[in-house]
């Protein structure tokens, strides 16, 4: 049973930059695809993108100019960072990983508990 | 982009009853719809995807179908531990995956 856990800060200043990791244990995250997925009471789920464990990415269109992902399978990890951070930028934020192997489904079937991250001075 | 909506924002239901929850698209997705249920405090968890595949482990009181544009989670007999938020997502665009607004099922 993989399972998923998310760590960072829990509050980020207003301009910088959000930084999380995912680690993943239970399974190796070589051949998966790996999300970042956000819940705010104002914008609701909001889906942020995924990277594949070869390094390969796709983030939505509305923060792909914030966005970077990486991964790290030394230690069964990926990473988000998130630049230029405002208010609207306080959710928590989930990791998941995606049902499919050789392509994304994005059909999300394993969740991290979720981190909040408040972005205040 | 493609645009979610649920319907009802929010029902209250007694053990027992059947609850359908409706979500429609504001274009043609397919088949490529997905629904989860998230408790208070807790991540969301993967109920169906393709519009009518159960996932894995989940109870065979949940079904989901399509007609069109609209697709519709229902629960045959609503159990104690079914109270929760759902949320449909379209895995069609995949420049931007979206999720509905949620629906909020709470105790009649």
């Amino acid at each position: 049973q993989v399972q998923l856990q998310e760590s960072g800060p829990g509050l980020v200043k207003p301009s910088e930059t959000l930084s999380l990791t995912c680690t993943v244990s239970g399974d190796s995250i070589n051949g998966c695809y790996w999300n970042w997925i956000r819940q705010s009471p104002g914008k609701g789920l909001e889906w942020i993108g995924y990277m594949y464990s070869s390094g390969s990415t796709n983030y939505n269109p509305s923060l792909r100019s914030r966005v970077t992902m990486s991964v790290d399978t030394s230690k069964n990890q990926f990473s988000l960072k998130l630049s230029s951070v405002t208010a609207a930028d306080t959710a928590v934020y989930y990791c998941a990983r995606d049902r499919g192997s050789n392509w994304p489904t994005y059909n999300f079937d394993d969740w991290g508990q979720g981190t909040l991250v408040t972005v205040s001075s | 982009d493609i645009q979610m909506t649920q319907s009802p924002s929010s029902l209250s239901a007694s053990v027992g009853d059947r609850v359908t929850i409706t979500c429609r698209a504001s274009q043609s997705i397919s088949n490529y719809l997905n629904w989860y249920q998230q408790k208070p405090g807790k991540a969301p968890k993967l109920l169906i995807y393709s519009a009518s595949t159960l996932q894995s482990g989940v109870p065979s009181r949940f079904s989901g179908s399509r007609s069109g544009t609209d697709f519709t989670l229902t629960i045959s007999s609503l159990q104690p531990e079914d109270f929760a938020t759902y949320y449909c997502q379209q895995s069609y665009s995949t420049l931007e995956i979206t999720f509905g607004p949620g629906t909020k099922v709470d105790v009649k």
